[in-house]
């Protein structure tokens, strides 16, 4: 049983565009989300997190949106640029969910000049 | 720069023969997790020690052993590799707060073949 879904394994966007990214969950119990960046040959780079009691958390040109009731959460990056192609990977973790990650099967991003 | 580090990051290995992947770390993290992940998956959690306390996830294989000797290090022991073993292997670190904001660090991995 899949917790935590990326429903789209592949987005192309255009430079300069927004690209948005989304993941699903399932355990009530996740209170902590994180993105992960990758690179092919290495290993997920920490991006940015929320955590539940929050709904929205800003860096640079990356925003993290929370909709608990929905258990939806989206990356959004603007504007986009080529050197953000990778594979993205949701995570979701919990006190009260064993305290480890959960992945999402990731989503590749392709940014085309 | 604190890091988390991994060494080899390219291996090699044959059929059965053991093989030992590195990691070693500058952040004093009291966690240590060592996953597996293949192709472009999910990373699966093999394993994880808090400070000495070894936690090894219900289905990870007995082929699949780890030592952590002191705060920085940590080992992963393939025993007999098989086939299905040829992955990427990631090391990550934690502060090991106790609390779900609790970010974990990745290395930059170590791909493993298997002849």
């Amino acid at each position: 049983d899949q917790q935590v879904k990326q429903n789209s394994p592949s987005l192309s966007v255009q430079e300069g565009r927004i690209s948005i990214l989304n993941c699903d969950y399932t355990n009530s119990m996740f209170d902590y989300f994180l993105w992960y960046k990758k690179y092919p040959a290495e290993g997920p780079t920490f991006l940015i997190s929320i955590s539940s009691i929050k709904d929205k958390n800003e860096d640079g040109r990356f925003t993290v949106f929370l909709n608990k009731s929905a258990k939806h959460l989206s990356l959004h990056i603007v504007p986009s640029q080529p050197g953000d192609s990778a594979v993205y990977f949701c995570a979701a973790k919990g006190n009260n969910a064993g305290n480890m990650l959960t992945f999402g099967g990731g989503t590749r991003l392709m940014v085309k000049p | 720069d604190a890091m988390v580090i991994q060494n080899p990051r390219y291996q090699v290995t044959q059929f059965g023969k053991p093989v030992t992947l590195s990691c070693s770390q500058t952040l004093n993290h009291n966690v240590m997790y060592w996953y597996q992940q293949k192709s472009s998956q999910a990373p699966k959690l093999l394993f994880h020690y808090y400070d000495k306390d070894f936690n090894n996830e219900a289905d990870t294989p007995d082929n699949f052993q780890s030592r952590r000797p002191n705060t920085s290090f940590c080992f992963l022991d393939i025993r007999s590799p098989g086939l299905g073993d040829a992955a990427m292997y990631l090391c990550a670190t934690s502060r090991g707060q106790g609390t779900s904001t609790d970010t974990q660090y990745f290395g930059p991995g170590t791909r493993l073949t298997v002849l």
